[in-house]
Formats: C-alpha cells, structure tokens, sequence
C-alpha cells in the first residue's frame, strides 16, 4: 500500500528556533495536507499544497510531487506551535493517507 | 459559523454494545470521512462518502457501519464486531477530493 513517512518522529525546540518537518510519500500525489493537531486532539489544516511553495505568517509549506517529499517550515517558533504534526497524501481517489506524525515540543 | 460538530466528546460503552457517533457539518460539503486514531499512531481511514447516498470502505472498515442520507450528517456505528473499539475518532469533510479537509474535534470511545 501507499506509504506515508515523517521525520523526525520528535522534536524539541527552544522558543524562538526554526525547524524543518519532512513527509516522504511512496507514489503519485494529487492531494497533500499539513495538519497540526493541538493537545486536546483537533486537527487544524495548515496548508492543502500537492505541488509548490505556500506561506502562511510564520510557517511554510513546499512540495516536490516529482521526488515525493514535502517540507513543513516553522521558524521562530512559539509555545503554542507545541503539538503533533501530521501530513496526509491522495491520489486519484478520496483516500488520504496519512503519516505517523512529528511530535514537536518548543519550551519557553 | 461553518464547521464540523462531532458528539458526544466522551462515549463509554459496555462490550457487546453497539454504539453510534454522530457528525454533522454546515459547510455544504460533498465528501465526508471517518478516521481512526490510536494513541502515538497516525489516521486510518475508516469509511468515506463522496455524495448523498454513497460511501466507500476505507482501510479498516471491519466492525463498522455508516450512512449518509443527508448530505449534513454522516453518523459512524461501531458495532459489537469492532474487537479493538477503544480510540479516538474524528471527522472530516471537504468540498471534493482535491481539497483541504475540514476536521470536527473528536469523539473519544472507551469500552469498559
């Protein structure tokens, strides 16, 4: 089946660092979401990006459908950004598989 | 507000019980999901429906049953079979498959 990798599985982080987050995908993509999923569990959609660069305020998003990666770009990161990143890949159908996540702490 | 509304947060469920999730979105979305979640685990996706009157196995379907007779409401049953039901569930929703999903905030179930 399709495989979805994210690395690394955790992360710590001072308040004020940057830091890269990779999905790796097995095949074809024509969906590819971000997620952060906050300490009580709700998903928040970061960024809907199958191909390209996008930028929302302090995180950034790019995709390579063509080498099957991602990257999820945080930088002077904050307390709040503590959570479980999650990236989600589609093909053709409605399936959305997704990775077991990075777990990123950033103290104060 | 346009969202997704899951209920209820917390479900407790005797073994042998069938038990039923609801989740209802106004964001007049075609497609919906249900998702599994298990503790340090990533989503598996459990049934998806594209349209009114349709829905599709996921990938661990087994001891589950939907419905979708309103494009609002596409309520999850977990059913007696389900061995491992204990986990977190959510929902999601989008406008078609190459969209961003929408999610609700979860339905935690635990069978005692």
């Amino acid at each position: 089946g399709i495989q979805v990798e994210q690395s690394p599985p955790d992360l710590i982080l001072q308040e004020g660092a940057n830091s890269t987050l990779r999905c790796n995908f097995s095949d074809s993509v024509n969906n590819l979401q971000w997620f952060h999923q906050n300490p009580w569990g709700q998903l928040i959609n970061l960024f809907y990006i199958p191909s390209g660069t996008k930028q929302n305020g302090r995180l950034s998003a790019t995709t390579v459908a063509t080498e099957r990666y991602s990257l999820l770009y945080i930088s002077s990161s904050q307390t709040t950004d503590s959570g479980v990143y999650f990236c989600g890949r589609g093909g053709s159908n409605y399936k959305l598989t997704f990775g077991k996540g990075t777990l990123l702490t950033v103290n104060p | 507000d346009g969202g997704i509304t899951q209920s209820p947060k917390y479900l407790f469920r005797k073994e042998g019980q069938n038990v039923t999730l609801s989740c209802e979105q106004n964001l007049n979305h075609d497609a919906m999901y249900w998702y599994r979640q298990d503790p340090g685990q990533g989503l598996r996706l459990i049934y998806y429906s594209q349209i009114v009157n349709d829905f599709q196995k996921g990938d661990i379907a087994e001891g589950y049953s939907v419905s979708r007779e309103k494009k609002e409401s596409f309520p999850l049953t977990v059913t007696s079979a389900q061995k491992n039901p204990t986990a977190f569930y959510l929902c999601a929703s989008s406008i078609d498959r190459e969209q961003g999903y929408t999610f609700g905030s979860g339905t935690r179930l635990t069978v005692v």
